[in-house]
């Protein structure tokens, strides 16, 4: 148990439909990732807050967002969702920003569009 | 941009065979690498990470890595498979970039491990 969490474990829903997965970070972690895993695109980096503000963009379509709020949660919005959103979203979160920290994963959102 | 490259998509060994995962990358800097391992269902686990001083790493599970920066190279390495071992591979270069911490993930390796 890497102290990760997110929910929900599995999500289905249908084309052109929003969702929200939300994380929770080990507890005094600053830093929170979103990643994207699929079979096509592999593992992909999405983007990245420290402590309530952006810090790192990567391939994220404008039709996701994401945010860190105050108690250090995050939530990943996906709207106008297209078949091809089907992926396993993982969260991760490190205690600050530097480059050799270890990110811990959570078990990831296992999203399905049909 | 940094990029992994982890050569070998599958790999089957016998059990308690030893065990070399290939992983090369390209960084412009002295690159922070890491190995991940994902089992079935489950999130990534750390093995080991590299980021400075001695290039011979020693993770969990027995696992051990060489970084060789003359062959941009950071190959997994274990002397005997178990059946536990059965799982799919991620080498990872993180960089500070842009003042965020992002990973690059190679396309992993999965690992079988014939009884």
């Amino acid at each position: 148990d890497s102290g990760v969490t997110q929910t929900p474990k599995h999500l289905i829903t249908a084309t052109g439909q929003r969702v929200t997965l939300r994380c929770s970070p080990r507890s005094g972690d600053l830093s929170v990732y979103w990643y994207q895993q699929s079979l096509d695109q592999g593992l992909q980096f999405l983007i990245q807050y420290y402590n309530g503000e952006e810090r790192a963009k990567g391939n994220i379509l404008e039709r996701f967002s994401a945010q860190q709020f105050p108690d250090l949660h995050s939530e990943l919005n996906l709207s106008s969702l297209e078949l091809g959103d089907s992926a396993l979203y993982f969260c991760a979160s490190s205690v600050g920003l530097a480059g050799r920290e270890t990110q811990y994963f959570g078990p990831g959102t296992r999203l399905l569009v049909l | 941009a940094q990029s992994v490259t982890q050569p070998d998509i599958h790999i089957t060994v016998s059990e308690g065979a030893s065990l070399e995962l290939r992983c090369n990358y390209s960084y412009g800097a002295t690159p922070y690498l890491f190995w991940y391992v994902q089992s079935p269902g489950q999130g990534l686990q750390l093995l080991l990470k590299y980021f400075s001083g001695d290039t011979l790493v020693q993770g969990i599970k027995g696992f051990e890595a060489e970084f060789k920066r003359s062959q941009s190279s950071f190959n997994l390495r274990k002397p005997s498979v178990h059946w536990s071992d059965a799982a799919e591979y991620f080498c990872a270069v993180g960089a500070t970039e842009n003042a965020g911490n992002m990973l690059t993930f190679g396309g992993g390796t999965r690992l079988m491990v014939k009884p």
